[in-house]
């Protein structure tokens, strides 16, 4: 099946640590993109990357750091920096340029506690 | 900066009834999205859809790119239809998707 996974669904950590959140895609799509979401509320961009070893940040990207070693995986990274990090993650990708359709994954539910 | 609204906020329907979304965004854009959130948090695309009108199934949707605003008609809506609805577009370039802030529907029995 062709798609986006996320994994786990479900994320309990300490404060303080920093924890690792996968995306990987067999789309074969060359952008991917990291958001948060907060209860009611829509999504924000954390960070993107259009092409293997380049990205770029986001509107919130403090606090989160992100790698893009293959075409397939783009890891997020929440760090001890990141003063709120309790909220759920979507990933989602496109073929290459922003201006074309995104899909998403399930998600990740972060809670720290 | 560059906004998406979506109206209304929440909308209540009893199954059966029809129902207009509206998104309206504050400059010119060359894609628009609309998604339904379901209440797993799963999004799911709905239409891909820079001008003009699509059609699938029950819904369809209309974007007036010179007037910079997307409509989304849910026509007989089901209890499945409840969720949030978010549109989202890029503006100029090759920038990322901005997201309104969503549309909340219930439809009851």
């Amino acid at each position: 099946d062709g798609g986006i996974t996320q994994s786990p669904k479900y994320l309990f950590r300490k404060e303080g640590q920093n924890v690792t959140l996968s995306c990987e895609q067999n789309l074969n799509h060359d952008a991917m993109y990291w958001y948060r979401q907060d209860p009611g509320q829509g999504l924000r961009l954390i960070y993107y990357s259009q092409i293997v070893n380049d990205f770029q940040k986001g509107d919130i990207a403090e606090g989160y750091s992100v790698s893009r070693e293959k075409k397939e995986s783009f890891p997020l990274t929440v760090t001890s920096a990141q003063k709120n990090p309790t909220a759920f993650y979507l990933c989602a990708s496109s073929v290459k340029g922003t201006y074309n359709e995104q899909f998403f994954g399930p998600g990740t539910r972060l809670t720290v506690l | 900066g560059i906004q998406v609204e979506q109206s209304p906020p929440d909308l209540i329907l009893q199954e059966g009834a029809n129902s207009t979304l509206r998104c309206n965004f504050s400059d010119s854009v060359n894609n628009l999205q609309w998604f339904h959130q379901n209440p797993w948090g799963q999004l799911i695309n709905l239409f891909y859809i820079p001008s003009g009108t699509k059609q699938n199934g029950r819904l369809s949707a209309t974007t007036v790119a010179t007037e910079r605003y997307s409509l989304l008609y849910i026509s007989s809506s089901q209890t499945t239809d409840s969720g949030v609805y978010f549109c989202a577009a890029p503006f100029s370039g090759n920038t990322p998707l901005v997201f309104g802030k969503g549309t909340r529907l219930s439809v009851i029995a």
